[in-house]
């Protein structure tokens, strides 16, 4: 099945720099890839998603770009503020027959802004 | 705030007991899901849902069970409980089945088996 791996785990950044969060995964039939960031005691929220047949997607400071012949996918948040700090998931929709809409996570990145 | 409700928020209970979590989902969402959320493993997916019937499994064990009542709202039972089966168990919805379709998370039940 569908695997899918995130790094790195932690992210420490100051205030107004980037920060790039990175996944690869496994099942090349793979054509749908969120990421859903999670704030302490809350669920995750989708902030950003790519569909396979677009390289690059933007809203405002958070862009994801894919790259399907290397199976990777990376989110970037440009002058991050620190209300960015939290756990930034990765996912993918396996292509599994049945599995239509269950998305596959990675372990996630715990982002911190510094002031 | 998503839309998607869960309750409890917190649940303590000790080894071999059942509960019961439950979710009632947006409003005109047909789709349901159940994620597992651990320190060990993340957030994994258990069961979907979709209009009352039964979509798609994952991970799920054999002493978890699902259901989708015809007011869409969801159930997923836990049985013989462990110490392993403390975790964060959210519910998710979509519009339907389909992939790109966003998916609303709930808050959460926090599960404490001691």
């Amino acid at each position: 099945g569908e695997n899918v791996e995130q790094h790195p785990s932690t992210l420490s950044v100051q205030e107004g720099d980037s920060a790039v969060i990175k996944c690869t995964y496994s099942d090349s039939a793979s054509n749908y890839f969120p990421w859903y960031k999670q704030e302490l005691g809350k669920g995750p929220q989708l902030i950003i998603d790519i569909r396979s047949n677009v390289g690059e997607k933007k809203d405002q400071r958070i862009a994801v770009t894919l790259n399907k012949t290397a199976k990777h996918f990376s989110l970037h948040i440009t002058e991050t503020q620190p209300e960015d700090s939290a756990v930034y998931f990765c996912a993918a929709v396996p292509s599994l027959r049945g599995s239509q809409g269950n998305l596959i996570f990675g372990k996630g990145t715990k982002l911190s802004v510094k002031p | 705030d998503s839309g998607v409700t869960q309750t409890p928020k917190h649940l303590i209970t000790a080894t071999g007991q059942r509960v019961t979590l439950r979710c009632s989902p947006r409003s005109g969402d047909l789709s349901v899901y159940w994620y597992q959320q651990s320190l060990d493993q993340g957030l994994q997916f258990l069961i979907q849902y979709y209009n009352g019937e039964e979509r798609a499994k994952g991970n799920i064990l054999e002493r978890f069970s699902a259901q989708q009542f015809p007011d869409l709202h969801s159930e997923l039972n836990l049985s013989s409980l462990e110490l392993g089966d403390s975790a964060l168990y959210f519910c998710a919805s979509s519009r339907d089945s389909a992939a790109y379709n966003e998916q609303f998370f709930g808050p959460g039940t926090r599960l404490t088996v001691l």
